[in-house]
């Protein structure tokens, strides 16, 4: 099946450093790439939607300027959490769409910052 | 907007127990169902889903079926067991767009 590969799986930085957090997909192109953002104990929140060759869309609330995303090619997309401080600490996640109902999750980052 | 919500839990178990999470969502249109599962320090499983109003999902035991009437997404599992505890999340799309997920349910499950 469709395999999102999602590096690195955890990280740990120091604050003020910028971390980039990779997903490629393996046999498929993916013209959209969501990334999510979960915090401790809750729930998957959307941050934003990128398109193969075009700027990235950004929920409401959420600092495009510090999370910056690259989708260069249909099969890799970057999240960069740039000048990282302790609250950008959670667990990251990407998701492409694979087909009509099919869509496929990467495995997630998981970032702490010190 | 969309929304989902799900009871929060957490929800204790023992072994061999009736397994329901009740998950019931708002949406424009006709939108496709899904229950995710994440077990500790892993990412997001895709467990079961359903399409169209009145499909049921299964898989592993689990099932859930779609119903627009009421537009809930129940799960339900007949005999849990010590392996399936982790969180799950009931969660809608809407017309091939980003996931809106519910606030996720933990489980335990006890020998």
């Amino acid at each position: 099946g469709a395999v999102v590969s999602q590096h690195p799986s955890w990280v740990i930085c120091k604050s003020g450093t910028s971390v980039k957090i990779e997903c490629r997909s393996l046999d498929f192109q993916a013209t959209t790439m969501f990334w999510y953002r979960q915090f401790p104990k809750q729930s998957l929140m959307l941050m934003a939607t990128s398109n193969e060759g075009s700027k990235a869309t950004y929920e409401q609330g959420v600092e495009k300027d510090k999370f910056l995303i690259n989708h260069a090619s249909l099969t890799l997309s970057t999240l960069t959490v740039t000048s990282a401080h302790p609250e950008d600490s959670s667990f990251y996640i990407c998701s492409a769409k694979t087909g009509r109902y099919g869509y496929t999750f990467g495995s997630g980052t998981r970032l702490t910052v010190v | 907007g969309d929304s989902v919500t799900q009871m929060e839990g957490p929800v204790t178990l023992s072994e061999e127990a009736f397994l329901t999470i009740n998950c019931t969502y708002t949406a424009t249109g006709y939108p496709s169902l899904f229950w995710y599962v994440q077990y500790p320090g892993e990412g997001l499983q895709l467990l079961l889903k359903a399409t169209k109003a009145d499909d049921k999902g299964s898989n592993k035991g689990f099932e859930a079926t779609y119903r627009k009437e009421t537009t809930s997404f129940h799960l339900e599992k007949g005999s849990v067991q010590v392996s399936d505890s982790a969180v799950y999340f009931c969660a809608l799309n809407n017309y091939g767009q980003n996931f809106v997920f519910g606030p996720g349910t933990r489980l335990s499950v006890l020998p």
